[in-house]
């Protein structure tokens, strides 16, 4: 069975604090994919890793990916209130599924 | 077109209804997603496009959805005889290559069932 699990579900978080998001798949992919939601909004894509080992950042934001251990990971540094959103990761399979994980609903306060 | 366009954004139904939901990719792109999220919830695939064909219908949760697409281009996703449980915002997103490629979405036609 596809299945791609992120954690934690819920981050609460302090301004200027560091924290990592994890997904995890359960079948062997080569592109992983986070994407941005923010309330009522659709998605926006934030970065797309397609070999393993990739490492992408973009302002606070860095998304790496670990196709032997079936593991990306988002990290955020320096948190700032703007990045308050749910982040979605999500894994290509075989067939061009794309498998979106939970989501981690991320809160920055002051 | 600039980005993806969906149509209605907002539709509310009584139960029994059949209700079709329009997705206008960016031009040029030969791969087109259906997505369903429910309140709260993660994004659940339903079909997947590559050109007109459908090659992953996996997803669709029963004989009363369906989607087609024409001429490569807009797609149209259809519910019949519509249940409270189909109250779901449902995103379309677009891919130049397909799932190698980076997904656009739509901002969604958000359906209500009464």
């Amino acid at each position: 069975e596809l299945k791609v699990e992120q954690n934690p579900l819920f981050l609460s978080m302090q301004e200027g604090k560091n924290y990592t998001i994890y997904c995890n798949y359960s079948t062997t992919s080569d592109r992983l994919y986070w994407y941005r939601q923010d309330p009522g909004k659709s998605l926006e894509s934030l970065f797309v890793l397609l070999s393993n080992g990739a490492v992408k950042q973009e302002g606070r934001l860095m998304a790496s990916l670990d196709t032997k251990a079936r593991l990306s990971t988002l990290h955020i540094t320096a948190a700032v209130h703007d990045l308050s959103a749910t982040y979605f990761c999500a894994v290509g399979f075989n067939t061009d599924k794309l498998i979106f994980g939970t989501g981690t609903r991320l809160q920055v306060f002051p | 077109g600039a980005g993806v366009s969906q149509s209605p954004s907002n539709k509310v139904t009584e139960k029994g209804k059949d209700v079709e939901l329009r997705c206008d990719p960016i031009s040029g792109h030969t791969a087109l997603y259906w997505y369903r999220q429910s309140l709260g919830q993660g994004l659940e695939f339903l079909i997947y496009f590559q050109g007109n064909s459908a090659p992953d219908k996996s997803g669709l949760p029963s004989d009363r959805f369906s989607a087609e697409r024409t001429g490569g281009s807009v797609s149209t996703l259809t519910i019949q005889r519509t249940q409270q449980e189909d109250s779901a915002v449902y995103l379309c997103a677009s891919s130049l290559t397909g799932m190698a490629g980076e997904l656009f979405f739509g901002e969604g036609s958000r359906l209500t069932v009464l």
